[in-house]
């Protein structure tokens, strides 16, 4: 995926450990975004950022917490991992064009 | 309800079959709309663009929005088995800035 990666693209990990994903990009896109992807709910926001220390939180934030300290690094912060945050998580971008460019994921498994 | 619902198929459908595509949505305030093509464990890539209502149309894709009906469609001429793979619709009130809105998506196989 031009310009974004995440890492790790795998991680197992045990019920009440914190975890940390993370995005980083080479576009210099000031808006980037996590999203959680789940079967029968698709796509859904957890946390974005439209700015070096400027985060936001989206429909499903309880037990997130983000982080931006640089334009091209944005953390995703599980702060007590719980199995019901077992999922794919996708880091997105975007520049002036509107459509978003994801990263290739992260496959999280809470045990 | 969801605010954006997409038949989540699977959709199987022969090679050189017209496909179509569709999502049906409640908030009247989104504007810009999106498809985006998903292979199995990749991230999904935006296929598709349309601002408001009218049709748009690129090589064998088409995607189309009727904003009075809250739908929208995307169709695929000459169906192709590289063109297998999760469809998801996506929608934003903003253009820039814009949290996106998914559906659930469409998987979709074409067969040889």
């Amino acid at each position: 995926d031009a310009g974004i990666t995440q890492s790790p693209r795998h991680k197992v990990t045990e019920t009440g450990t914190p975890v940390t994903l993370r995005c980083h990009q080479t576009e210099n896109h000031r808006y980037m975004y996590w999203y959680r992807q789940d079967p029968g709910h698709g796509l859904r926001l957890i946390h974005y950022s439209y700015g070096v220390k400027d985060t936001d939180k989206g429909e499903v934030s309880d037990g997130y917490s983000v982080s931006r300290s640089k334009t091209e690094d944005f953390l995703l912060t599980l702060e007590s991992a719980t199995s019901s945050q077992t999922s794919v998580y996708f880091c997105a971008i975007q520049g002036e064009f509107y459509g978003y460019t994801f990263g290739s994921g992260t496959r999280l498994t809470v045990v | 309800q969801k605010e954006v619902e997409q038949d989540p198929g699977p959709l199987s459908v022969p090679e050189g079959a017209i496909v179509s595509l569709n999502c049906t949505y409640s908030n009247s305030a989104f504007q810009y709309f999106m498809w985006y093509r998903q292979y199995s464990r990749k991230g999904p890539e935006l296929l598709m663009y349309t601002y408001s209502s009218g049709n748009k149309e690129d090589g064998r894709f088409t995607a189309q929005v009727d904003k009075s009906s809250k739908y929208i469609s995307l169709f695929i001429r000459d169906s192709q088995p590289s063109d297998s793979a999760t469809y998801l619709c996506a929608m934003s009130i903003t253009g820039t800035a814009s949290k996106l809105t998914f559906g659930t998506g469409t998987r979709l196989q074409v067969t040889l």
